[in-house]
């Protein structure tokens, strides 16, 4: 069974950096891209960066790009987001979700964690 | 970006009676290699989502038959066919060809009379 656990969430202030893990099992990880997903409270869903299998392809949405960095470490089937310069609107559950291929584009979203949620505020 | 909108926003089912939830993109998500990248995901109150439609038409493993996708190019339809209590929750459909980034819609709240 594919399980996606993520962490590192919480209250941080404007302006300061996080990052998030998951921790991934139940499936072979270096054989899938995989993807963070954000909900804002209340809110719809927004994609915010997806990394294939090798880490040799990535994409972030406009939104966090040049703030935010995916990463994954195959040996530990681990994906991460660091987050710098946080700002409020980045206040969300942030889901990390397993691709259905080992590319993140053309891909899909087969598994999702339960989340994690950060708050940003002073 | 792709914009992709639902209708309606909402929608109330009495159980046993069918459901439909419309999805439009602002641009064609058919592919060059005759893929329509277009999905549907449902999430139940207080839980993550959940894949229930691939490629407009394709349902996910685990997905109870009386879900079906529809649709081409542009504009594109989720189907219950008869709703069940354990069908509440927000339907979204999401775009997987015009990226960065993937794109939702806005959601559809589907309650149970």
């Amino acid at each position: 069974e594919v399980q996606l656990v993520e962490s590192g969430g919480g209250l941080v202030q404007p302006g300061r950096s996080l990052r998030l893990s998951c921790a991934a099992s139940g499936f072979t990880f270096d054989d899938y891209a995989m993807h963070w997903v954000r909900q804002a409270p209340g809110k719809g869903l927004e994609w915010v960066s997806g990394i294939n299998w090798n880490s040799g392809s990535i994409g972030y949405a406009d939104s966090v790009k040049g703030r935010f960095t995916i990463s994954r470490n195959n040996a530990k089937n681990s994906l991460y987001l660091q987050m710098n310069s946080l700002r409020p609107e980045d206040t969300a559950l942030y889901y990390c979700a397993k691709g259905f291929i080992d590319n993140w584009n053309y891909d899909w979203f087969d598994s999702w964690g339960q989340g994690t949620l950060l708050t940003v505020s002073s | 970006d792709i914009v992709m909108t639902q209708t309606p926003l909402s929608l109330s089912v009495t159980p046993g009676q069918p459901a439909s939830i419309s999805c439009k993109s602002s641009q064609s998500l058919l592919h060059s290699d005759g893929k329509t990248y277009l999905y549907w995901f449902l999430q139940k109150p207080g839980q993550s989502p959940h894949l229930l439609i691939y490629e407009v038409s394709s349902r996910f493993s685990g997905v109870p038959d009386r879900f079906s996708g529809s649709g081409s190019g542009t504009d594109f339809t989720l189907k219950i066919s008869r709703v069940e209590a354990e069908d509440v929750g927000v339907y979204y459909c999401m775009q997987g060809i015009h990226l960065p980034p993937y794109t939702f819609g806005q959601g559809t709240k589907l309650e149970i009379k």
